[in-house]
């Protein structure tokens, strides 16, 4: 059971250039999400979904699209790559026990945009 | 706009102390409002959590404290450890599942 993986742990872009950022779960959880986390600004939620073949917007959504094929993956694409997506991006897959929603968090894909 | 906002930014605690870290949102939909602990090229995990129905939750040394009038939560660390020394972030849920974190608090606890 290896949780939450992300790919790559590091990469370095040039302006304009697009990538897609990888994030995967074995652990059957409906509900995944994207998170950037900058200095001071805590994390902030990217993108959601609730299931396969459902996404959502969070805070902070432009200039980067997600899609959700299968309950396991849930993959963020950045566009047109701009020096302000430089940051470390979080994904997290959520289990509903009760009331109590547990997300796990992957180690964190680091994200330097020239 | 800045749905919870936490302080202090950061905290040093000596070792044995008491470590306080409070919070405030905005959003009276939001009815889950967890803890998660951060320790360097970690991902967040989860520490505590507590519904708005509670008004205090206790789990080992770590202590929610919940406001709901205030709109005020807070996070109680007992007898404060070296290993506690991370960055932790208060957050609020909506539907159990859109959670908008706080922008953290260094916690520092000296030996």
């Amino acid at each position: 059971n290896a949780g939450v993986t992300q790919t790559p742990k590091f990469q370095v872009l040039k302006t304009g250039q697009s990538m897609t950022l990888q994030c995967a779960q074995d652990m059957n959880h409906e509900y995944m999400s994207w998170y950037r986390q900058d200095p001071g600004m805590g994390l902030r939620l990217i993108h959601y979904s609730v299931g396969a073949g459902i996404t959502d917007q969070g805070e902070v959504p432009n200039g980067y699209n997600v899609s959700r094929s299968t309950t396991e993956d849930f993959p963020l694409r950045l566009l047109s790559a701009a020096p302000s997506q430089t940051s470390v991006y979080f994904c997290a897959s959520s289990l509903l026990q009760g009331f109590q929603e547990t997300q796990y968090f992957g180690p964190g894909t680091r994200l330097l945009v020239l | 706009q800045q749905q919870v906002k936490q302080s202090p930014q950061s905290l040093i605690v000596q070792k044995g102390g008491i470590s306080i870290i409070n919070c405030a949102y905005e959003n009276t939909a939001f009815d889950y409002f967890p803890w998660y602990q951060q320790f360097p090229g970690k991902g967040p995990a989860l520490l505590i959590a507590i519904r708005p129905d509670v008004s205090e939750k206790k789990e080992g040394r770590f202590t929610i404290s919940f406001n709901k009038s205030a709109k005020q939560f807070s996070l109680h660390i007992m007898d404060s450890q070296p290993g506690d020394s991370a960055t932790y972030f208060c957050a609020g849920g909506t539907g159990g599942f859109k959670t908008i974190f706080g922008a953290g608090t260094r916690l520092f606890v000296k030996a």
